[in-house]
């Protein structure tokens, strides 16, 4: 078991649909990561909360919208989906100093959402 | 690209035997991460091996790093079936950002 947790575990959609992937950690950490990962790829970054705070937008299409409501909890907002978004989208969680930088903790994974849009 | 990039792609082998897997960069790094993904679950973090280091073992994994070399590789010894997966080192360069390699897909034949 992970201490990551993503519902749901899959979704199917249409390009007209709004729906919300969520992602809870209960560790403390206060970095949280939204990936996307195609078959036999690696994850690519997407958004970076760190307390709370956007601090990283890949220049993600705007389709995506993040959410952090508190140090717990992250979501991912979905509206007017292409096919080719279908993928699986991951969560992560690390522990973060202001100072050093998350990236220089490891991050715990959700075992994801399998997204697929119709 | 500061991506890091993996070698082999993949990796056949019989239970028992040892598996080493490469990777490569492009940039000075803070931080060099191994993870694991199993088929359709999320990674797991192996093993984390800093920028003034230069070896770190873990119960049956040995990570080296050479950055003279801008090289890492990951030793699995005394392989197991339940090793087989896809494995990423990912680095880390600044700030937030963890940027991953291709992954070596790792297959241990019972």
């Amino acid at each position: 078991d992970t201490e990551v947790t993503q519902t749901p575990k899959h979704l199917v959609m249409g390009m007209t649909n709004k729906k919300s992937l969520k992602c809870e950690q209960h560790m403390g950490h206060r970095a949280m990561y939204w990936y996307k990962q195609k078959a036999k790829k690696p994850p690519e970054l997407m958004f970076v909360y760190s307390y709370e705070k956007l601090s990283i937008n890949e220049s993600v299409p705007s389709r995506f919208s993040p959410e952090c409501p508190n140090s717990s909890l992250l979501n991912l907002h979905l509206h007017a989906l292409q096919p080719e978004d279908s993928a699986l989208y991951l969560c992560a969680s690390s522990q973060g100093t202001l100072w050093t930088g998350p990236s220089n903790q490891p991050q715990h994974f959700g075992d994801g959402t399998r997204l697929s849009i119709l | 690209s500061q991506q890091g990039e993996e070698d082999p792609q993949a990796l056949s082998i019989q239970e028992g035997e040892n598996a080493t897997m490469n990777c490569s960069y492009k940039t000075s790094i803070n931080n060099l991460q191994w993870y694991r993904q199993n088929s359709g679950r999320g990674l797991v973090h192996l093993i984390l091996i800093r920028s003034n280091e230069r070896e770190k073992h873990s119960g049956r994994l040995r990570v080296t790093l050479d950055t003279s070399k801008k090289s890492s590789s990951l030793l699995i010894t005394a392989s197991r079936a339940a090793d087989t997966a896809s494995y990423f080192c990912a680095t880390a360069h600044s700030g937030s950002r963890l940027t991953f390699g291709e992954g070596t897909q790792l297959t241990v034949n019972p």
